[in-house]
């Protein structure tokens, strides 16, 4: 099974603030995907296929990496950014695997 | 639009099996992709529990392989999850959802809270 290793665990940053959520991955995987999840909702798919942006997702977000380390950064934070983040990998060999969660709060 | 909703008992006593439903609109399983449970426990951990295809193989984390089945109505465009033996450790908000062949999760349901306690 492939490991997700996320940091930090949570982190609280301010609106305009520049933020990075790493990923690592316990061996090399193809893609690496992102999920959002506020409060009471269920995840929304926000990052496809390692840097491809989901429909609606604003532009200030954006991924990158490859095989074992990944990110998911937030150029300007914004208030409605607050939310928990998950990487997730589909590697040839199951299972679908996700990280622990980014909590990322307002300042 | 596709839409999935999970339905099911909320408690479930130690020892027994949980059951729960996940009814689609908006695309039949049939039709194509893998139709998947994930599980977030109390603490944020999510786990893949598993899926069916649209052709009806079915595909388990090898961590609950001896304990779960997943099937399907086709003609009521519902999946099934059954976990057995259930324990408190298996408490957790259960959400079916829709996997693409690339493997991402594209439809998630609005998930469904289940406690394990007698």
């Amino acid at each position: 099974e492939i490991v997700l290793t996320q940091s930090p665990t949570t982190i609280a940053a301010s609106p305009g603030e520049k933020v990075t959520i790493t990923c690592r991955a316990s061996s090399s995987v193809s893609y690496m995907y992102w999920y959002q999840q506020k409060s009471g909702a269920s995840p929304k798919l926000w990052i496809y296929d390692t840097s491809k942006l989901a429909s609606g997702v604003p532009n200030r977000f954006s991924g990158s990496g490859s095989g074992t380390s990944y990110s998911l950064t937030i150029n300007t934070m914004e208030t409605e950014d607050a939310a928990t983040y998950y990487c997730q990998q589909w590697s040839s060999t199951p299972p679908m695997t996700f990280g622990g969660g980014t909590k990322l709060e307002l300042k | 639009e596709i839409q999935l909703q999970e339905s099911g008992p909320g408690l479930v006593k130690p020892s027994q099996s949980l059951s729960l439903t996940c009814s689609v609109t908006g695309y039949t399983i049939t039709s194509g992709y893998d139709w998947s449970w994930i599980r977030k426990f109390p603490g944020n951990k999510m786990e893949w529990m598993g899926y069916i295809s649209y052709s009806g193989s079915t595909n388990y984390n090898p961590s609950l392989k001896s304990r779960i089945s997943i099937t399907r109505d086709t003609s009521k465009n519902q999946f099934f999850l059954q976990l057995n033996s259930v324990t408190t450790e298996d408490t957790a908000t259960y959400y079916c959802a829709r996997a693409s062949y690339y493997g991402y999760i594209d439809y998630w349901g609005q998930g469904v809270m289940v406690t394990v306690s007698s």
